[in-house]
């Protein structure tokens, strides 16, 4: 079965510095996605960014990025110039690649910025 | 964009009623929806996945007959939690993929349950 491991409970950072979330996660499948979704207090879930295995490129959507490393099973999110709107709950998550498939969650994340 | 409502957004029942939460994709047409469960301060747990005109997948632990599925179309997903419990207090989230099947999914607002 596939899992996902975030090992950092709680985050913070300055305003406008940069924090890296960790994320890693097991599978035996080489065809797959993962993602990284932000849960602010409304706790309305909102995808951040998303990458293909199967893309060598790592995503990049703005200020946010991730550093793919596929042979060692880690995803990690870099967010630049964080903001005040960037304090949320981040999940890291895994879905296989074909079709609609489920979500395998990571424990959560949870950023905090200081003004 | 994608929408996905849930309503109603807070229930409050009596222990040993019933709790209908409907999830509906508003702008797209939804093969597949998918029920999670978040208790406080942790991730999300998936329930079940619907499938629209077929019965819904559960997750091995979930309890089929006390969380009925139902997927009559494709926007509509209902969840039902039978005799409900103080212990199935929890926040419901649903999510739906698109018919192309392009994997992402978009999720719904959330439904807070209490059970007194």
């Amino acid at each position: 079965a596939q899992t996902v491991t975030q090992s950092q409970p709680e985050m913070s950072v300055q305003e406008a510095e940069t924090v890296t979330l960790s994320c890693t996660y097991d599978t035996s499948e080489s065809d797959y996605y993962l993602f990284w979704y932000k849960q602010p207090p409304s706790r309305q879930m909102i995808l951040v960014i998303r990458q293909e295995a199967y893309k060598q490129q790592n995503a990049t959507e703005n200020r946010f990025s991730v550093n793919f490393q596929k042979a060692a099973k880690s995803f990690s999110l870099k967010i630049s110039d964080s903001q005040l709107g960037d304090a949320a709950m981040y999940f890291c998550a895994y879905s296989l690649s074909q079709g609609a498939q489920k979500l395998v969650f990571g424990q959560g994340t949870r950023l905090t910025i200081n003004p | 964009g994608a929408v996905v409502s849930q309503h109603p957004s807070r229930v409050i029942c009596k222990s040993g009623t019933s709790v209908k939460i409907e999830c509906r994709s508003l702008d797209f047409q939804a093969t597949t929806m998918f029920w999670y469960r978040q208790f406080p301060k942790q991730s999300l747990m998936l329930m079940a996945t619907s499938n629209e005109g077929s019965k819904a997948t559960y997750e091995q632990g979930v309890e089929k007959d006390k969380f009925l599925i139902n997927h009559a179309s494709l926007t509509l997903s209902t969840l039902t939690v039978t005799s409900a419990h103080p212990e199935d207090s929890s926040f419901y989230i649903c999510s739906a993929s698109l018919v192309a099947g392009v994997s992402e999914q978009f999720f719904g607002p959330g439904t807070r349950l209490t059970v007194l």
